[in-house]
């Protein structure tokens, strides 16, 4: 157990429509990621947020957003979804910002988009 | 373009049939090669961090080495509990100051029989 917990576990949708991933870190952790991942991309880094400030973006639709409230749990947000948005989708957090460090990652939310 | 590479797609091994995996990357510099473990239906699980050429690491029946242009995850008589997919990742140089700014590969997914 990593200790980061993502809610929901599963999550069936139609296009067009809005949802919502949930993310707790660790305990004491201040940075939380999002990955996408995909059968033909890989894993692939969304942004960053940092003490509740978003800190790096990486390969994130415009169509996504993410927010981490103060008591540090982050929410990504996902709206007009598209079929080609199905995918699983991870949280992780680390103690540091920046410089290299393990990350510990969540179970994944799996997003179904019909 | 950085880019990560990883071979094969899929290993299949006898339990105790020593084999390596690949980690080919191209990255406008190195300042990390990350080793997870990726087990099905669970989020990737932190194994090594490897900093310059000629470095190695070891844990239990693992061990990563690094060289300039890849890396090698050597698996010595492995068990099927080792059963899982191996994923690469790197951070460049120009990494934007985010530990979670990472190039990952698409993964080698290891079976291992009794």
């Amino acid at each position: 157990d990593s200790g980061v917990t993502q809610t929901p576990k599963h999550l069936i949708t139609a296009t067009g429509q809005r949802v919502t991933l949930r993310c707790s870190p660790r305990s004491g952790d201040l940075s939380v990621y999002w990955y996408q991942q995909s059968l033909d991309q890989g894993l692939q880094f969304l942004i960053h947020y940092y003490n509740g400030e978003e800190r790096a973006k990486g390969n994130i639709l415009e169509r996504f957003s993410a927010q981490q409230f103060p008591d540090l749990h982050s929410e990504l947000n996902l709206s007009s979804l598209e079929l080609g948005d199905s995918a699983l989708y991870f949280c992780a957090s680390s103690a540091g910002t920046s410089g290299v460090g393990e990350l510990f990652f969540g179970e994944g939310s799996r997003l179904t988009v019909l | 373009e950085d880019q990560v590479t990883q071979s094969p797609e899929a290993l299949r091994l006898q339990e105790g049939e020593s084999s390596s995996l690949n980690c080919s990357y191209t990255v406008s510099g190195l300042r990390g090669l990350f080793w997870y473990r990726q087990d099905p239906g669970k989020g990737p699980e932190f194994l090594f961090t490897l900093y310059s050429a000629g470095e190695e690491k070891e844990k239990e029946r693992l061990k990563a080495t690094l060289t300039k242009k890849e890396s090698f995850l050597h698996i010595t008589a492995p068990k099927p509990e080792d059963s899982a997919t191996y994923l690469c990742a790197v951070q460049a140089l120009n990494y934007g100051g985010s530990q979670g700014n990472l190039i990952f590969g698409k993964g080698t997914k290891l079976s291992v029989k009794p």
